[in-house]
């Protein structure tokens, strides 16, 4: 079991552009969370992901969005990157018990 | 609204010192706890967690945690530490499969 994966490890982008980042849950999960790690602070909550459809939302704006498809892989999309984005991007699936974790992207917003 | 506090930034212990860290939640109803742990540039592992039922909770590498409804704490615990235990532990608080609220974390170091 390959657990969750994510692509690509580490991204650098300008102010301005959009970065899609991705992830492939574990096996036989349906759910997928994505997260949003400042250097120095906890994870926090971006959306989930389930069925194809954002079931939860943090409090993230709208240049914040994601996709999830039919073999329940997903895509984090941020567009306008703004310095402040530059963070590492944690990717959660989940059965019905608990979350399994990513090792991440790090984004970096020059 | 659910929050954890953490109220240690970073914690410092001897090689075979026992360990403890704190946490405290708020929740409204009876909460999920977690606690994760992160070394350097890695993802998230869960090292154990609460439901319901026993409030000594064991989990993974000799850790284990006391939830403890009347101080609303959920503090994580290690006899003897080890070297490799050095990294950045979370505790957190959410539904079985929602959204986790994270604490801010604690960076444990070990002495040699």
């Amino acid at each position: 079991d390959a657990g969750v994966t994510q692509s690509p490890t580490h991204l650098i982008k300008t102010r301005g552009q959009q970065v899609t980042l991705r992830c492939s849950p574990k096996s036989g999960h349906d759910t997928v969370s994505w997260y949003q790690q400042a250097l120095g602070q906890g994870p926090q909550f971006i959306f989930q992901y389930y069925e194809e459809e954002e079931r939860q939302r943090g409090n993230f704006p709208d240049r914040f969005s994601g996709h999830q498809f039919p073999n329940y892989s997903s895509e984090l999309n941020v567009n306008a990157l703004l310095l402040g984005d530059s963070a590492l991007y944690l990717c959660a699936s989940s059965s019905v018990i608990e979350q399994y974790f990513g090792p991440g992207t790090r984004l970096t917003v020059l | 609204a659910q929050s954890v506090t953490q109220p240690d930034i970073h914690i410092t212990v001897s090689e075979g010192a026992s360990l403890e860290l704190r946490c405290n939640y708020s929740y409204g109803a009876t909460p999920y706890l977690f606690w994760y742990v992160q070394s350097p540039g890695q993802g998230l592992q869960l090292l154990l967690k609460y439901f319901s039922g026993d409030t000594l909770v064991q989990g993974i590498k000799g850790f284990e945690a006391e939830f403890k409804r009347s101080q609303s704490s959920f503090n994580l615990r290690k006899p003897s530490v080890h070297w490799s235990d050095a990294a950045e532990y979370f505790c957190a608080v959410g539904e079985r499969d929602d959204k986790i609220i994270f604490g801010k974390g604690t960076r444990l170091h070990i002495l040699p």
